[in-house]
């Protein structure tokens, strides 16, 4: 079974510019999350898809971050504009469904904002 | 005060010995109890899940919940170097699975 798929692995920009994450959750996986973890923390959620809905996006910076899951299947994550504060991993999960105990993450996409 | 706290160690042990990491929470309507293991540069993944208070043992790992004390432990048994990582301790409040997770405990075994 293939795993979470995530792109680019890493990815340096300046402070202002944007940037674009993506991923691809192992099929038939209905629950679809975005974490940021900032290195010697623990990971931060940021969005929960179930399908193409979204379940909770309360810590999600609204005037600067956005994501979507069009199809239910994969997503994008954007920063636009990024600042240097938001230089983290940012690691995308996915679960059969929203109560499943178990999430599967991806290998992430190393962000770093100059 | 964090949700979930975790001493960010290192926890030295060596091999062959018995780790012991633990994690407390304040929100006493925490409802499931998560350890995941994270090597360095790697994506965290998952090592058991507990629920109810008492013990929960999977092959050398032994997770430990008290709810009156808001304390769960994760106990690893003949410890390996292999074993050494940062361990996520995580809480979930509802039955939505969002995860809550600690700064981790970084455990180094010693050969």
């Amino acid at each position: 079974e293939a795993g979470v798929a995530q792109s680019p692995r890493y990815k340096i920009i300046e402070k202002r510019q944007s940037v674009a994450f993506w991923c691809n959750p192992i099929s038939g996986h209905a629950t679809l999350y975005w974490y940021q973890q900032i290195l010697g923390q623990g990971p931060k959620l940021l969005i929960q898809f179930q399908n193409n809905g979204v379940v909770d996006d309360s810590q999600l910076p609204k005037d600067r971050f956005s994501a979507e899951r069009l199809k239910g299947v994969d997503s994008t994550l954007k920063i636009q504009p990024a600042k240097l504060e938001d230089s983290a991993v940012y690691l995308c999960a996915s679960s059969l469904t929203s109560g499943s105990e178990t999430q599967y993450f991806g290998p992430g996409t190393r962000l770093l904002v100059l | 005060q964090k949700e979930v706290e975790q001493n960010s160690g290192p926890l030295s042990v060596p091999e062959g010995a018995i780790a012991s990491l633990n994690c407390t929470y304040s929100d006493r309507g925490s409802q499931s109890f998560f350890w995941y293991r994270q090597y360095s540069g790697k994506s965290p993944e998952l090592i058991m899940f507990i629920y109810s208070n008492g013990d929960k043992e999977d092959g050398r790992f032994t997770a430990q919940l008290n709810k009156a004390s808001q304390y769960v432990s994760l106990l690893i048994r003949d410890s390996q170097p292999s074993d050494s990582a940062t361990y996520l301790c995580a809480v979930t409040r509802d039955s939505s699975y969002k995860l809550i997770f600690g700064s981790g405990t970084r455990l180094l075994v010693r050969p």
